[in-house]
């Protein structure tokens, strides 16, 4: 499997502001991007994902975009609350064959 | 609907023992996916299995790990002799079928070595 990139590696912002991290991938077959959550200790769960034919998704203050021709993809969160706070992975799959990106620590600020 | 379950959600080996960790995967879901993760990293993916077949296995290393996925139970992820470097947890997720689709995780196994 290829590698993903993911920025930034932690991310500080202010309770209210947007978040946004970015991923990039290099395994062209890949059609279906994942994003999860990882609270400390716990397990990773999926937030929100979008699949190749698809340019953008959003689900309350959670949005994903898709860019497969230069194949990078964003997680934006808006109106960042503390309980956002955590480690998120983005993630491609092509096939069954996953690979995650590094992560990246939010900390929302109160 | 019973989530992935993995046990035991702790385990403490001394070094040259054996690790066993076992996964059952949600309802319905036919293919099994091992994951390791350090402490302040990633999740490194180890093997995929289906049942009573491996399908890639590139990220597991080549010596005293070993995985199965038996017709009935659960599937296994077996550490032998192992050493402090082992220490980490392993995480287990599973998905419906072929093909692009969601992987589900348990809340899986911390493996600490003495």
């Amino acid at each position: 499997g290829e590698n993903v990139e993911q920025h930034p590696s932690t991310l500080s912002v202010q309770e209210g502001d947007s978040a946004v991290i970015k991923c990039t991938y290099s395994d062209s077959a890949s059609n279906y991007f994942p994003w999860y959550k990882q609270e400390l200790g716990k397990r990773p769960q999926l937030i929100i994902d979008i699949r190749s034919n698809v340019g953008e998704k959003k689900d309350q203050r959670i949005a994903v975009t898709l860019n497969k021709t230069a194949k990078h993809f964003s997680l934006h969160i808006t109106e960042t609350q503390p309980e956002d706070s955590a480690v998120y992975f983005c993630a491609r799959i092509n096939n069954n064959d996953m690979r995650f990106g590094a992560g990246t620590r939010l900390t929302v600020k109160p | 609907n019973a989530g992935v379950m993995q046990n035991p959600r702790h385990l403490v080996r001394r070094r040259g023992q054996e690790a066993r960790l076992r996964c059952s995967p949600m309802k319905g879901h036919s293919h099994v996916y091992w994951y390791r993760q350090l402490p302040e990293e990633g999740l490194k993916f180890m093997v995929y299995l289906q049942k009573e077949n491996i399908i890639d296995e590139s990220g597991m290393p080549k010596e005293r790990f070993s995985a199965e996925f038996p017709k009935e139970g659960p599937s296994i992820l077996r550490i032998q002799q192992v050493v402090r470097g082992d220490s980490a947890a392993y995480f287990c997720a599973s998905s419906e079928q072929e093909g692009n689709q969601p992987q589900h995780f348990g809340d899986g196994t911390r493996l600490s070595i003495l």
